[in-house]
């Protein structure tokens, strides 16, 4: 059983549209981080998320936690090719530093 | 770049063997943990280390061992290699082992095993 949902699991879309993905538990965590990782590469932190309906904005990115804690989103407006990549989620919830990911969203940008 | 290397970069094994793999923390950085990536998946937690001692682990079988040194490097041992073992391996290291710590990824061992 997947602890972290992501959804969808691929994405293609033309260069310039919007897109949302989303990362969906039944569990609550006490933060949410959401990852960029391109292939041969280890992930790459993009935001850390740790209230409830906390917003983030990260240039074209928007980042929210869901009230309860329990879910997450993704939103990426004017998509550009270089936004292509795995874009993964992982929430803490113990002391232990055991961060649980999701299996992440691939997205394409086209130009 | 995050500072964080990773050596090999790729490995072929063959079932039964045994690997090491090595990671070298960021400077000033005295937390490791290491996840397994398979194919389509996100990284799975294994461990983590804080200064030398074992510090959580995840679900994952003995044979998967691990070492901290003095200076904060550390190993990662896997023993009796099955097939499923192919996968990448990520550390990441952080400042500490607290939550609200950062973890920066190294890029990784892609790991075979036939």
């Amino acid at each position: 059983t997947q602890l972290l949902e992501q959804s969808p699991q691929f994405l293609s879309i033309q260069e310039g549209e919007n897109l949302t993905v989303y990362c969906n538990s039944s569990s609550v965590f006490s933060s949410l981080q959401w990852y960029r990782q391109e292939p041969g590469e280890g992930p790459v932190l993009l935001v850390t998320v740790v209230t409830g309906g906390e917003v983030k904005k990260l240039k074209r990115l928007t980042f929210q936690f869901g009230d309860a804690r329990k879910d997450s989103s993704l939103h990426i407006t004017a998509a550009q090719p270089g936004d292509t990549g795995l874009y993964l989620c992982a929430g803490a919830r113990t002391n232990a530093g055991k961060s649980t990911f999701g299996d992440g969203t691939t997205l394409t940008v086209k130009p | 770049e995050t500072g964080v290397t990773q050596s090999p970069t790729h490995l072929i094994k063959t079932r039964g063997q045994q690997v090491t793999l090595r990671c070298s923390s960021q400077s000033g950085h005295n937390t490791v943990s290491w996840y397994q990536q398979a194919l389509g998946q996100g990284p799975q937690f294994i461990f983590q280390y804080y200064r030398e001692e074992e510090n959580g682990r995840g679900n994952f079988p003995p044979r998967f061992s691990g070492l901290q040194f003095p200076n904060y490097s550390s190993e990662l041992n896997v023993n009796a290699l099955e097939l499923d073992d192919s996968a990448l391996y990520l550390c990441a290291s952080s400042f500490s082992h607290g939550l609200s710590e950062t973890q920066y990824f190294g890029p990784g061992t892609r790991l075979l095993v036939l």
